[in-house]
């Protein structure tokens, strides 16, 4: 998945503890997505981006917050994980010329304890 | 809300072809994805098609989408052992930065 640059892609932690998933594009996409995906369940959309300083709720957003200063970055946060919390984090992206694909990166996979 | 469902599992023979169904129920979707994950990867872009089309073939895929059903397919011809993987149809619902997923289906391909 070229373009769509996902780190930590293994994280731990602790209930309670708080972190940040980093998700980076060099293909200047306007549009940046944050999608968990839990067993059975397929993937669900967080928050959502369609440019630098704009985002919006999706699906599942209680828990997590985002930020998009940049074209390039959008990170999500955990400001307090709980073990409901545990799945696969995928960032996707599209540039926003006509109805585009989406295409992802290759997740971070976060175990709550 | 709108929801996408498929069958949670498949297995084939390798050599023939695999037919995986999916369904959803947002009639203004206006495009319609499948997706390959293979394991520990994240999700690789098969192909998609546009809610005013009927089929579309790629190589060995072929789409086939009942709009009045609501009801799309995704056949794989002549399947190989490198085809065995969880495939994900989506349909985009609400805008185009939204994507409903299913639940995947589990291909397994055995000699």
């Amino acid at each position: 998945n070229a373009g769509v640059t996902q780190t930590p892609k293994f994280q731990v932690l602790k209930t309670g503890q708080s972190m940040t998933l980093q998700c980076a594009q060099d293909m200047n996409h306007e549009y940046m997505s944050w999608y968990r995906q839990d067993p059975g369940m397929g993937l669900r959309l967080i928050h959502y981006s369609v440019g630098a300083g704009i985002t919006d709720q999706g699906e599942v957003p209680n828990g997590y917050n985002v930020s998009r200063s940049t074209t390039e970055d959008f990170p999500l946060r955990l400001l307090s994980a709980a073990p409901s919390q545990t799945s696969v984090y995928f960032c996707a992206t599209r540039t926003g010329a006509g109805n585009q694909p989406q295409h992802f990166g290759d997740g971070t996979r976060l175990s709550i304890l | 809300g709108e929801d996408v469902e498929q069958s949670l599992f498949l297995s084939v023979r390798e050599g023939d072809s695999s037919v995986i169904n999916c369904t959803y129920t947002d009639s203004s979707s206006t495009y319609l994805y499948w997706y390959k994950q293979e394991p520990g990867a994240g999700l690789q872009l098969l192909t998609y098609i546009f809610s005013n089309m009927d089929m579309k073939q790629d190589q060995r895929l072929t789409v086939l989408l009942n709009k009045k059903d609501k009801h799309l397919s995704l056949r794989i011809a002549d399947t190989q052992t490198g085809d065995s993987a969880i495939y994900f149809c989506a349909a985009d619902s609400g805008g185009y930065n939204k994507l409903i997923f299913g639940a995947g289906t589990r291909l397994a391909v055995h000699p």
